[in-house]
């Protein structure tokens, strides 16, 4: 069955400090990964998802991940981060086919600190 | 782009009442919805995918007399939560697969708090 597990229950990293947010995912298909953002009381947000290509892909906010096919791995990374980007962060893996839903990490928080 | 709106944002009921919650794509036909809920502090569990024109597909433990799934046309899917009851307070939110370049695409999600 399809998982993703993102080891990090919480993170706090300094302002300014670089960020890496671990994913790794379990499925049977193709893989297509996702990163979410979601702010307390809000929706989700997408930062970034990978289909096929290039393996290192750029999202918005300045957050790019790289899709490691032997680790089965979808790390998110920024290298400086903002106040604002204190949140919770979702890895997701799905086939996009109509009928596949995304299945989710249990996620990470990031907390910022001056 | 997709997107699907979702109604109401916010919702507040007695308990014991019904409370039914719309998702629409505006832009293109979803021939499936996924519905997740999600509780404070944790993540995205899948409930139910719903499909147009049939019943709907139930996750283990997702009490189907409970939550009734309706997806009566390629457009509108709906969640109504009946005899709500506290333990229903929760994040609800749904989903659909436009394609290949879009991805998933999410509704904004409804916040249900039953007093």
């Amino acid at each position: 069955a399809q998982s993703v597990t993102q080891p990090d229950i919480h993170i706090t990293v300094s302002e300014g400090a670089s960020l890496e947010l671990r994913c790794n995912y379990s499925y049977g298909a193709t893989p297509y990964l996702f990163w979410y953002v979601q702010s307390p009381g809000q929706g989700l947000q997408l930062l970034l998802k990978y289909f096929s290509g290039d393996t290192l892909v750029q999202g918005i906010k300045g957050f790019e991940a790289e899709f490691k096919r032997s680790q089965s791995s979808f790390n998110l990374r920024k290298p400086s981060v903002h106040w604002s980007d204190a949140a919770e962060y979702f890895c997701a893996v799905g086939a996009l086919s109509g009928n596949t839903p995304l299945v989710f990490g249990k996620g990470t928080r990031l907390s910022v600190i001056a | 782009g997709a997107v699907v709106s979702q109604h109401p944002s916010r919702v507040i009921c007695k308990s014991g009442t019904s409370v039914k919650i719309e998702c629409r794509s505006l832009d293109f036909q979803a021939t499936t919805m996924f519905w997740y809920r999600q509780f404070p502090k944790q993540s995205l569990m899948l409930m139910a995918t719903s499909n147009e024109g049939s019943k709907a597909t139930y996750e283990q433990g997702v009490e189907k007399d409970k939550f009734l799934i309706n997806h009566a046309s390629l457009t509108l899917s709906t969640l109504t939560v009946t005899s709500a009851h506290p333990e229903d307070s929760s994040f609800y939110i749904c989903s659909a697969v436009q394609g290949y370049n879009y991805g998933y695409t999410f509704g904004s999600g409804t916040r249900l708090t039953v007093v």
